[in-house]
């Protein structure tokens, strides 16, 4: 079936970086666009990034660009998020999500 | 972009009770609107698609209706499992796929 493995997070200090990956089986990778989404502890749910198919067209939200990379590997069905330059208000649960599938996602901690 | 506002912010029911989730996007976005439901340390699970689309496996208790700018989620009986935080998301504006705040569905 369909299914998306989040892994990567952990805690880590303010301004240090931190790669997210997913893992994906079930259909066809390189077919789809794929998203970051996340979510702050008692929070709401916060679009992060997306990429298109084929991996020539990126976007972020406002307040991760410059210091966030989408990225993906087609010959291994896995996307990535790079974070560098990490802020306390990075502090989330991490989702890739294909459409309406979610991954379980992934903790990020930033803190001293 | 986008923006989805989601009414009531928080609600509070019985067992038993009919109860009905809006969400209203800042323009037209047709029927490219989901549902999620999400539990503590969960992640969200989809509920409705295409507003209307019941996905497989979800009890018929639950349904969307809308389409434009009004969508509405509504559960007709509800279920001690179904107290969980629920929220909406459109699909109309690639890649910005933007979410409603979130209604939380409290027992009463």
């Amino acid at each position: 079936q369909v299914q998306l493995v989040e892994s990567g997070g952990g805690v880590v200090q303010p301004g240090r970086s931190l790669r997210l990956s997913c893992a994906a089986s079930g259909f066809i990778f390189s077919s789809y666009a794929m998203h970051w989404v996340r979510q702050a502890p008692g929070k709401g749910l916060e679009w992060v990034a997306a990429i298109s198919y084929d991996g020539n067209n990126k976007y972020y939200v406002d307040s991760v660009k410059g210091r966030f990379t989408i990225s993906r590997d087609n010959s291994k069905n896995t996307l990535y998020l790079q974070m560098n330059s990490l802020r306390a208000e990075d502090t989330a649960v991490y989702y890739c999500a294909r459409d309406l599938i979610w991954g379980q996602g992934t903790m990020v901690t930033v803190s001293s | 972009a986008i923006q989805l506002t989601q009414s009531p912010s928080s609600l509070s029911a019985s067992v038993g009770d009919r109860v009905t989730i809006t969400c209203r996007a800042s323009q037209g976005i047709g029927s490219a609107l989901a549902w999620y439901q999400q539990k503590p340390g969960k992640a969200p699970k989809v509920l409705i698609y295409d507003a209307s689309s019941l996905e497989s496996g979800v009890p018929s208790r639950f349904s969307g209706s809308g389409s434009g700018t009004d969508f509405t989620l509504t559960i007709s009986s509800l279920q001690p499992e179904d107290f969980a935080t629920y929220y909406c998301q459109q699909f109309n504006s690639y890649p910005s796929y933007s979410f409603g705040q979130g209604t939380k569905l409290e027992i009463k």
